[in-house]
C-alpha cells in the first residue's frame, strides 16, 4: 500500500513571493504518477500539475513547478510570484501506473497568501 | 470535452432522514467513478468507487451506500442520516486504462441537524 505525507498543515506567504509545499510518499512501485490538487475556499478540487515517475524532468505549469526526487520519494510544489488567488488547500496525490486512476491523497496543506 | 455535474450544492437534512446525492458525467463513456467525503479542514476519505454499471466497491463501513444505475450516473444514498454524516461530499471521474488523473465535481455540502 502507498502512503502520502504532507508534513506542513499550514503555511503562509506574502504576495509575489515564492513558497514550497512538501510532500513525501512511500511505495514499492517503480512506475507511478504524482499530482498536486488545489482546493480553494469554493471547495472545488482542481488539478494543478502532474509528474510521471519515469520522467526525470520536473513538471512545470506557469507559476507552478515541482521538485521530484524519486530516490528520496519526495515531490514538492513550488509556487512562484504567489497571488491572492493561490490561497487554498493543496493536496499531494499518488497513482500507480496501469492500475486505474485510484488516488492516494496526503492530508493537505493550507496555504494563505497575504497581501 | 468532459464535464461532471454534482447536485445539490448544499443540503440541510434532519437526523434520520434519507439522502440521495447525484453525480453525472458527460462527454465520456465507461468512466471510473468515485465518492469522497471531506470533513471540515481535513483530507479526502474515499467512500465508494465503481468501474462499471452495478459494480460498487466500498472502502469503509458506514451508513451510506452507492449505486450506479447508468454508465455515467453515480448516486450516494442513505436510508437514515446520522449527525456524523455531515461533511463535504465530492464525486470524481477518471478515464479507464489511460493513466489519467481524477477530475472532481463541485461538491455537496451536507449539514445534518
Amino acid at each position: 500500500a502507498q502512503t502520502v505525507t504532507q508534513s506542513q498543515p499550514e503555511m503562509s506567504v506574502q504576495e509575489a513571493e515564492t513558497v514550497t509545499l512538501s510532500c513525501t510518499y512511500d511505495t514499492s512501485e517503480n512506475n507511478y504518477y504524482l499530482f498536486w490538487y488545489k482546493q480553494p475556499p469554493s471547495r472545488q478540487m482542481i488539478l494543478v500539475i502532474r509528474q510521471e515517475a519515469y520522467k526525470q524532468q520536473n513538471a512545470t505549469e506557469n507559476r507552478f513547478s515541482v521538485n521530484f526526487q524519486k530516490a528520496a520519494k519526495s515531490f514538492s510544489l513550488k509556487i512562484s510570484d504567489s497571488q491572492l488567488g493561490d490561497t487554498a488547500m493543496y493536496f499531494c496525490a499518488f497513482m500507480k501506473r496501469n492500475a486505474g486512476n485510484m488516488l492516494t491523497f496526503g492530508g493537505g496543506t493550507r496555504l494563505m497568501v497575504k497581501p | 470535452s468532459q464535464t461532471i455535474h454534482q447536485w445539490p450544492a448544499t443540503l440541510v437534512q434532519p437526523v434520520g432522514s434519507p439522502l440521495s446525492l447525484e453525480c453525472t458525467v458527460e462527454g465520456t463513456s465507461n468512466p471510473n467513478l468515485y465518492w469522497y467525503r471531506q470533513a471540515a479542514g481535513r483530507g479526502l476519505q474515499l467512500l465508494f468507487y465503481s468501474v462499471g454499471i452495478g459494480q460498487i466497491s466500498s472502502e469503509v463501513p458506514q451508513n451510506l451506500s452507492a449505486s450506479r444505475p447508468q454508465d455515467r450516473q453515480f448516486i450516494l444514498s442513505s436510508k437514515k442520516l446520522l449527525l456524523s454524516d455531515s461533511g463535504f461530499y465530492l464525486c470524481a471521474w477518471g478515464r479507464q486504462g489511460g493513466n489519467q488523473p481524477q477530475h472532481f465535481g463541485d461538491g455537496t455540502r451536507l449539514s445534518i441537524l
